[in-house]
């Protein structure tokens, strides 16, 4: 079963602005991740933050994790049309298996 | 270094047919995965490889599909007979047995329509 549900299903912005979308799951995890994948293409990795930690940023990526409230968050600043694209997120338990959401798809317009 | 490699990319076929998917993980890559996703969907994990021993397989409809990596490396995955619900792109992913490391990698996957 998939454990993770992103919330909004799909989301459009205007390049420039920031994309924030959300993640709930259900157990305790040992990490979760975020994926992008391009339409027709495969999952590219994004982003990973671990169950003791609380924030991460890479590039213009800033993830957010609530083990209480069993939530992440996905920020994207200053969107470019190479944005647009599906977003999963992904848990990780103790047995390297991913649990997948079913996405949210975004949407930059020029 | 080389990525996930699959083919074919795309395949149709009738229902009741029979058809198998290829996988080459990244050299090295000990675990490898085979996912299934419908339209809209996220995608499903099949079955965990780890080497050549099957580590899950507990979503394989294993009436229909079964799955193999012979000497740990390359992977098929093969539906037989297939059924209109079974259209959907098949993932294989792979991923590195190193402490600290857990992203998967994926391929381009195989999209599948079944008519």
């Amino acid at each position: 079963s998939q454990q993770g549900e992103e919330d909004p299903q799909a989301l459009s912005i205007q390049e420039g602005e920031n994309a924030t979308m959300n993640c709930s799951y259900k157990t305790s995890i040992n990490n979760l991740q975020w994926y992008r994948q391009n339409s027709g293409r495969g999952l590219v990795h994004l982003i990973l933050i671990r169950s003791n930690e609380r924030e991460k940023h890479s590039g213009r990526l800033r993830v957010t994790l609530d083990t209480s409230k069993k939530s992440s968050s996905l920020l994207i600043t200053a969107s470019r049309a190479a944005d647009t694209a599906s977003y999963f997120c992904a848990t990780e338990l103790n047995d390297y298996k991913l649990s997948f959401g079913a996405g949210t798809t975004v949407t930059v317009r020029a | 270094e080389a990525g996930v490699a699959q083919s074919p990319r795309y395949k149709i076929i009738e229902k009741r047919q029979s058809v198998a998917f290829w996988c080459n993980p990244i050299s090295g890559h000990a675990t490898l995965y085979w996912y299934q996703q419908i339209l809209g969907q996220g995608p499903k994990l099949l079955i965990q490889f780890q080497n050549n021993g099957v580590v899950d397989d507990s979503q394989l409809p294993k009436d229909r599909f079964s799955a193999e990596r012979l000497k740990g490396v390359d992977s098929t995955l093969k539906i037989q007979p297939a059924k209109l619900e079974d259209s959907a792109v098949y993932l294989c992913a792979s991923k590195v047995q190193l402490s600290g490391r857990y992203e998967q990698y994926f391929g381009p996957g195989t999209r599948l329509t079944v008519t």
